[in-house]
């Protein structure tokens, strides 16, 4: 069946832009999580959704982002007035419930000039 | 201290050897453990996961837990060239506060070259 699919997968964005980030999880995965990875860095959890859970957004790094999950499917991260620190890949991944396996999405690039 | 901890390497291993890749982590009370492999320029890929102390063999991939030593490691049998990557472990914390917890903590993770 079809992964976590991301979009776009490259964004190139000027200082102080808005950004919008799509993940559509696998289908029938309850549980959607962000993830940053900053060149050189580890992966860096951002935010995690469950169910009709409130969200954990515990690594979110400032309050410049923000996630929405609609209708318990797809994703949008926004990142808002971009800086650039923030350039780095966002990953999106899915699992079937929290407790298991979490598969990624191809990711989405972003450069901040 | 890290949460998570691996050798950066990089480990270099000839074509047909075994590599042993190694990770612990600081949190007694973690529940799941996972192995990821990152090829340069894309994303992770699942390889393992292990839930319980012990051994669990996957084809040419065995994944060792030892929870009393925080320690979990994977073996990669009959090295070969497409086997260099990245490879990531990841743990699941415990439950926090009666809520379910799902984010994973990544290891920095552990270059590998398998050389012809």
């Amino acid at each position: 069946g079809a992964g976590v699919s991301q979009s776009p997968s490259n964004k190139v964005t000027e200082k102080g832009k808005d950004v919008e980030l799509r993940c559509d999880p696998i289908s029938g995965h309850t549980a959607l999580y962000w993830y940053r990875q900053s060149l050189g860095q580890g992966l860096e959890f951002l935010i995690y959704f469950q169910g009709n859970s409130a969200p954990d957004k515990s690594g979110l790094p400032s309050d410049r982002f923000s996630a929405e999950r609609t209708g318990g499917s797809v994703s949008t991260l926004t990142i808002q007035r971009t800086q650039q620190e923030d350039s780095a890949v966002y990953l999106c991944a899915s699992s079937s419930t929290p407790l298991y396996e979490q598969y990624f999405g191809p990711g989405t690039r972003l450069t901040v000039t | 201290q890290k949460e998570v901890e691996q050798n950066s390497g990089p480990l270099s291993v000839p074509e047909g050897a075994i590599a042993s890749l190694n990770c612990t982590y600081s949190d007694r009370g973690s529940q799941s453990f996972f192995w990821y492999r990152q090829y340069s320029g894309k994303s992770p890929e699942l390889i393992m996961s292990i839930y319980s102390n012990g051994d669990k063999e996957d084809g040419r991939f065995t994944a060792q837990l030892n929870k009393a030593s925080q320690y979990v490691s994977l073996l990669i049998r009959d090295s070969q060239p497409s086997d260099s990557a990245t490879y990531l472990c990841a743990v699941k914390p415990p439950r926090a506060g009666g809520t379910s917890y799902g984010k994973l903590t990544f290891g920095q993770g552990t270059i590998l070259t398998v050389h012809p």
